[in-house]
């Protein structure tokens, strides 16, 4: 079955940085775009980023622009996520999810549990 | 980027039918039929329960419906049960090549 498990999160200062990955299993990881998502404490979700299948296209939200950089390592069946310049409103619990179809559908049909990021001084 | 609205509670009696309106604009809801909708438990994995609108994962009760008009979508549960609790997000591809997520929406079943 589908599994992706998400890891790298922890407890790192404002203006460090931190890469957090995602390990997918039980699909050809291949051959679908990836996304992050994310959710503050006690707040919605908010999208971050998507890499499509062959790398070639990334896209991200204005709130990380800049400094987050999701990439992905299809012999290793990985995704990741390099955050820069990390602040305090990037404290959240960060999701990774399989896109199904065109990236831009947003069809995102399997999610990790996620992992905790805390941006504190 | 600011988010699609969506109220952010709704509640309903078991048996009952609710719908979870979310409003956008012409650049997304109402420019792309790419409108979702998620369901989420606190501390565990977002479920996707409608995509392209309207469609149902196949794993998805035939109770979990999706609709769209003009910068407007809507998701409808009918028959209400205790599970059906939870946060719901609607989102949509939006022009800027992003994805929006709404605020969401915490059904409450009475």
């Amino acid at each position: 079955q589908v599994q992706l498990v998400e890891s790298g999160g922890g407890v790192v200062q404002p203006g460090t940085s931190l890469r957090l990955s995602c390990a997918a299993s039980g699909f050809t990881f291949s051959g679908y775009s990836m996304h992050w998502v994310r959710q503050a404490p006690g707040k919605g979700l908010e999208w971050v980023a998507v890499i499509s299948f062959d790398g070639n296209i990334k896209y991200y939200a204005d709130s990380v622009k800049g400094r987050f950089t999701i990439s992905r390592d299809d012999s290793k069946n990985t995704l990741g996520l390099q955050m820069n310049s990390l602040r305090a409103d990037d404290t959240a619990v960060y999701f990774c999810a399989r896109s199904s179809g065109y990236y831009k559908k947003g069809i995102l049909d399997h999610w990790g549990q996620g992992t905790l990021v805390t941006v504190s001084s | 980027q600011s988010a699609l609205t969506q109220p952010a509670s709704v509640s309903g009696s078991p048996g009952q039918s609710i719908t979870i309106p979310c409003t956008g604009t012409s650049s997304d809801i109402g420019a792309y039929d790419y409108v979702s909708w998620y369901q989420h438990h606190p501390g565990e994995a977002p479920k996707l329960m409608i995509f392209e609108v309207s469609k149902r994962p196949s794993r998805v009760s035939s109770r979990f419906s999706g609709s769209k008009s003009g910068n407007m979508a809507s998701l409808t549960i009918s028959g209400l049960q205790a599970g059906d609790d939870g946060d719901y997000y609607c989102t949509s591809y939006r022009d800027t090549n992003t994805v929006v997520f709404g605020g969401g929406t915490k059904l409450t079943v009475l």
